[in-house]
């Protein structure tokens, strides 16, 4: 069973702000890394999936890294909006199928 | 492509009852997951089918719960007889390979049981 952690469990920033969090999780036995983004009342929205130890992925003011040889990735928004506002995900497979998810980091980015 | 296509999008059902959950995945996606998602536990993998057969059903949480998937662009989740605790959203999504591919999920269903 993949153990997958999330910190910070959640963050507050002012628009404009930059920010980050990180995803954990055990380096060995992976295959794959996911992010998503989540909004109340919708269902999860994909953003990158990741395999490569030092992939680096960017989609408008939103990239993220990969280390699987430590086992963590970092999820950076740059000059938050507050339509950023959403919990995200990060889910890691192994060598099936199966994603495991982390708990999420809910970001709340205020005027 | 509409995306995956789940209903109903709300239940709410009396204790005992049979609950039914449809799914209907993105055409040509061979892999079909589902989730349930509570606050206790987050979001949790149910079971996952690859070309309509499961493959690892081990999140099943108990013999109520049941899974079928027909035919490629068809899959039902069953709880029966269904409990309170079995309140919670469930999400079906789909894949066009493996853990690698990004899985796209559906809108959720909303499971209330009385």
């Amino acid at each position: 069973i993949l153990n997958v952690e999330q910190s910070p469990q959640s963050l507050h920033v002012q628009e404009g702000d930059s920010t980050n969090f990180t995803c954990s999780f055990p380096s060995s036995n992976f295959y794959a890394l996911h992010w998503y983004r989540w909004e109340t009342a919708k269902s999860p929205e994909a953003l990158f999936v990741m395999t490569l130890n030092g992939d680096e992925k960017k989609k408008g003011r939103i990239s993220a890294t990969l280390n699987t040889k430590e086992g963590y990735s970092y999820l950076y928004i740059k000059g938050s909006q507050p339509e950023d506002s959403a919990t995200y995900l990060c889910a890691v497979t192994g060598t099936a199928s199966k994603l495991t998810f982390g708990t999420g980091t809910r970001l709340q980015v205020t005027l | 492509d509409a995306g995956v296509i789940q209903s109903p999008r709300h239940e709410v059902t009396e204790m005992g009852q049979e609950v039914t959950l449809r799914c209907k995945p993105i055409s040509g996606h061979d892999y079909l997951f589902w989730y349930r998602q509570t606050m206790m536990r987050g979001l949790e993998l149910l079971i996952y089918f690859n070309n309509n057969v499961p493959i690892d059903d081990s999140g099943m949480p108990e013999d109520r719960f049941s899974a079928k998937m027909p035919n490629a662009s068809f899959s039902t989740l069953k709880i029966q007889p269904s409990e309170p605790r079995d309140s919670a959203v469930y999400f079906c999504a789909s894949s066009l390979a493996d853990g690698a591919d990004t899985q796209y999920f559906g809108p959720g269903t909303r499971l209330t049981v009385l």
